[in-house]
């Protein structure tokens, strides 16, 4: 059931550089994506989310962009810190409102100094 | 900043054991999930629990697993008899109000069944 899939496993960024994850979702019913960050043995992180509605938003280093058409959603880290270095997940719901999340298989993304 | 949290950090069970997986969920949040990851796969969804009763479960929720919320604060995840496939990292999450779906995640519980 691969509903949301991250298709690149790794990314390896050069710090002050930019950081594209992207995720594709095959599921038209869903409208509320978010991004999500994790450590290893630690839980998910919220990052960032957005709205079917929109089609871009934006928080500090993290822009989230939603192309509805193609199905797609991408996260750009501006500038990148080795600090950002984890795994990324990108997960989506139908609705809005206490709904499941359905996750990718995320990227792991290396920022070296 | 509140957060969620689980205890304990990890659990080592028998086969066939029942284990009781805790989690505190941020308190004024009124919308609350299990996930589990078994290693190396993808996060997946269990359980979605509200006013006290399931609200939606997945496949892999079966008889074998319960949850509750016995007070205010606690909601815990049951496994009667644990199976070694039931090795996994176990998260809890939860959520304010069901409007944004913002839900946010306890650090985990590693369950591994020998």
């Amino acid at each position: 059931d691969q509903q949301v899939k991250q298709n690149s496993p790794s990314l390896s960024v050069q710090e002050g550089r930019i950081s594209i994850l992207n995720c594709d979702y095959t599921n038209s019913m869903f409208d509320y994506f978010l991004w999500y960050k994790k450590y290893p043995a630690e839980g998910p992180t919220f990052l960032i989310s957005i709205s079917s509605i929109k089609d871009k938003n934006e928080d500090g280093r993290f822009t989230v962009f939603l192309n509805k058409s193609a199905k797609h959603l991408s996260l750009h880290i501006v500038p990148s810190q080795p600090g950002d270095s984890a795994v990324y997940f990108c997960a989506a719901s139908k609705n809005t409102g206490f709904q499941k999340l359905v996750f990718g298989t995320g990227t792991r993304l290396l920022v070296s100094p | 900043e509140p957060e969620v949290t689980q205890t304990p950090s990890h659990q080592v069970t028998q086969m066939g054991q029942e284990v009781i997986l805790r989690c505190v969920p941020i308190s004024n949040h009124l919308y609350f999930y299990w996930y589990r990851q078994i290693l190396g796969q993808k996060v997946e969804f269990l359980v979605s629990f509200y006013n006290n009763e399931i609200s939606e479960k997945s496949e892999i929720f079966d008889d074998q697993f319960s949850v509750e919320r016995p007070d205010g604060s606690n909601f815990t995840l049951k496994i009667r008899s644990t199976k070694l496939e039931d090795s996994a990292m176990y998260f809890c999450a939860s959520e304010p109000s069901g409007i944004t779906d913002t839900q946010y995640f306890g650090p985990g519980t590693r369950l591994t069944v020998l």
